[in-house]
């Protein structure tokens, strides 16, 4: 059973302030990672994900996860937030090969402040 | 990427009635996924369903509260059936992209039950 670890569920931070919200997961076999963002009233967009290769994963809007085994965390940050930032964020775990069916941590709420 | 749409995006039912959701899929895809997001909380994984097959539970989920219908490869639909305010949360189907690399998610349906 693989399960994801969410540490923060809030996180607020002022606008051009970097930010981190960690992941940690739980497997018995490898897996895929994502990042998932979901804005006010709407559904899930992936973010970024980690299938495999490079450990560093970027998105087209600035954010960044770092793929690390040894821990078994995928962190997110984005150096510098936006106030159009703020949404919830969820970390989630497939079964490696496999991303139909996802494990989804609790989210964290990123509220970036003026 | 594949385009998910939900129907309806929102509803607010009384106790004791059932409501059925609509997710129509762009392309054909071999296995459709619920989800539910209570408030607050996560997504979980309600069931899987197969084109053809009954649909598959998880656990915790029953076929008689959340009948589910695969009639064919671009669409499905799930009933919340004999509903209580417990059941007001967020409904997703989503779908796995060409190589089982990632997930898409439909807009979601916010049912609250009254």
């Amino acid at each position: 059973a693989q399960s994801v670890t969410q540490l923060d569920s809030q996180v607020p931070v002022f606008e051009e302030a970097p930010v981190e919200l960690r992941c940690n997961y739980s497997s018995s076999v490898s897996v895929y990672l994502f990042w998932y963002v979901q804005y006010p009233n709407q559904g899930l967009q992936l973010l970024l994900k980690y299938l495999s290769g490079s450990t560093l994963v970027e998105s087209i809007n600035g954010f960044e996860a770092e793929f690390n085994k040894s821990q078994t965390s995928f962190h997110l940050r984005k150096p510098s937030v936006h106030i159009s930032d703020t949404a919830e964020y969820f970390c989630a775990v497939s079964d490696y090969g496999s991303a139909r069916q996802l494990t989804f941590g609790s989210g964290t709420q990123l509220t970036v402040l003026p | 990427s594949a385009v998910i749409s939900q129907k309806p995006s929102r509803d607010i039912c009384q106790r004791g009635t059932s409501l059925t959701i609509q997710c129509q899929v762009d392309s054909q895809v071999t296995m459709m996924f619920w989800y539910r997001q209570q408030p607050g909380q996560s997504l979980t994984l309600i069931a899987t369903a197969n084109q053809g097959s009954e649909a598959t539970y998880e656990s915790g989920f029953v076929i008689d509260k959340f009948p589910i219908s695969r009639p064919n490869l671009t669409f499905s639909t799930l009933t919340v059936s004999n509903m209580s305010p417990e059941d007001s949360s967020i409904y997703l189907c989503s779908v796995p992209s060409t190589g089982n690399t990632e997930a898409f998610f439909g807009q979601g349906t916010r049912l609250t039950v009254v």
